[in-house]
């Protein structure tokens, strides 16, 4: 049972296009919703991360939009560039654990 | 930085027979977890300790499958006797906080392929 629903599994853009991969949730003790980027042969690196208390978090090209009552949150990734071509991967985390719940992962390719 | 540290890197086994996989975390972390990465599943936590004590084993497939951290640098994660179900890739990750925010750091994973 995936604590963490994530879609879509993949998606190709060109490149400076805008990507959204999208994630929900049901648990409401969640309050750490963070973002993972995996290169081919590495492992996940934390890219961006968002708590409930705001409704957008902006990191350079990379932006997490939340809508708590919806449980729901989604990267969006301007002007994306070919070096953006991973897997990322949405999580969230509760106050009750040391847990992480990872979604089920994004292939991103990025024509240039 | 060393960064987390895993071995082997890629692992190439009989049905049947043992495999250990080895994780140095990152010094200072207090946190240490076992993930396993397939296509069909994604992500899945294995297992986590906090200060070397198991915390949560529940996602730990089955007897097969045990995990041991002797110290604070340290651990590893058995599967006796494998099965080629379990070909995967499995990652090792320290985080140096305990609670929800502390970032995971991810070693660059163990390649399993159980033939």
């Amino acid at each position: 049972q995936q604590q963490v629903k994530q879609s879509p599994q993949s998606l190709i853009v060109q490149k400076g296009g805008i990507p959204i991969i999208n994630c929900a949730y049901e648990n409401t003790a969640f309050d750490y919703f963070p973002w993972y980027q995996q290169f081919p042969g590495k492992g996940p690196a934390l890219l961006i991360a968002i708590r409930p208390d705001v409704s957008e978090k902006k990191e350079g090209r990379f932006t997490i939009s939340f809508n708590k009552s919806a449980k729901q949150f989604s990267l969006h990734i301007m002007d994306s560039q070919p070096g953006d071509s991973a897997t990322y991967f949405c999580a969230a985390s509760g106050n009750t654990g040391n847990q992480f719940y990872f979604g089920t992962g994004t292939s991103l390719t990025v024509i240039p | 930085d060393a960064g987390v540290i895993q071995s082997p890197r890629h692992e190439v086994t009989e049905m049947g027979q043992e495999v250990t996989l080895r994780c140095k975390p990152i010094s200072g972390h207090n946190s240490l977890f076992w993930y396993r990465q397939t296509m069909m599943r994604g992500l899945e936590l294995l297992i986590y300790f906090n200060n070397n004590v198991p915390i949560d084993d529940s996602g730990m497939p089955e007897d097969r499958f045990s995990a041991k951290m002797p110290n604070a640098s340290f651990s590893t994660l058995k599967i006796q006797p494998s099965e080629p179900r379990d070909s995967a890739v499995y990652f090792c990750a320290s985080s140096h906080k305990l609670g929800n925010t502390g970032e995971l750091f991810f070693g660059e994973g163990s390649r399993l392929t159980v033939l």
